[in-house]
């Protein structure tokens, strides 16, 4: 089945920093990479996604980018805010709908 | 508005026990998800549906089943529970429509076996 691993575990920038999470998966014939936010005791959350087809999406502050070939995906959020402080997941969904998440970044937003 | 359900937030069972864990949501999903959430590994599936009475297994189906006779309704079951089966536990549906992959969470359930 699918491997996605995730970069790095925790991560701390200083507010108004950008921030930046890798993801790596192992299967080709995955289709759909998602990110998810997680705030403290509340369930995960979509905040964007990118289909195969796309290399890049924005909305507002976040980012993710896509590289097939190497098959990675990031997630870029620039003007960091405090209330940007969560656990973030990358997943990546095989075409038989199965949907594998990585471990998490624990990201601290510091004021 | 997408609304997932479980039974409960949190429960405590003792080792031995066969307990049930129950998501309902309320869109006409035609997948469903369950997962396990422990620090530092992140979300593990145990098992997913695409249909009523279909299931795959996930990475960690061992010690667990689930049952879906009805679209709306996802059940695990964790036959014998064990104290390393003390995790959070979460219920996630999506649509089967490639317009839309998203997956909706339910709250969690907290499990505790002594």
């Amino acid at each position: 089945g699918e491997n996605v691993e995730q970069h790095p575990s925790t991560l701390s920038v200083q507010e108004g920093d950008s921030a930046v999470i890798k993801c790596t998966y192992s299967d080709s014939a995955s289709n759909y990479f998602p990110w998810y936010k997680q705030e403290l005791g509340k369930r995960p959350q979509l905040i964007i996604d990118i289909r195969s087809n796309v290399g890049e999406k924005k909305d507002q502050r976040i980012a993710v980018t896509l590289n097939k070939t190497a098959k990675h995906f990031s997630l870029h959020i620039t003007e960091t805010q405090p209330e940007d402080s969560a656990v973030y997941f990358c997943a990546a969904r095989h075409y038989n709908n199965d949907m594998r998440f990585g471990a998490g970044t624990r990201l601290t937003v510091k004021p | 508005d997408v609304k997932v359900t479980q039974s409960s937030r949190y429960l405590v069972k003792r080792t031995g026990e066969k307990v049930f864990l129950e998501c309902v949501q309320d869109m006409d999903h035609e997948n469903m998800f369950w997962y396990r959430q422990d620090p530092g590994l992140g979300l593990r599936l145990i098992y997913f549906s695409y249909d009523v009475k279909m299931k795959e297994k996930g990475d960690i189906p061992e010690g667990y089943s689930v049952s879906r006779e009805k679209k709306e309704r996802f059940s695990l079951i964790l036959e014998s529970a064990s104290t390393n089966q003390t995790s959070m536990y979460l219920c996630a549906s999506s649509l089967g429509d490639r317009a839309s992959y998203e997956q909706y969470f339910g709250p969690g359930t907290r499990l505790t076996v002594t």
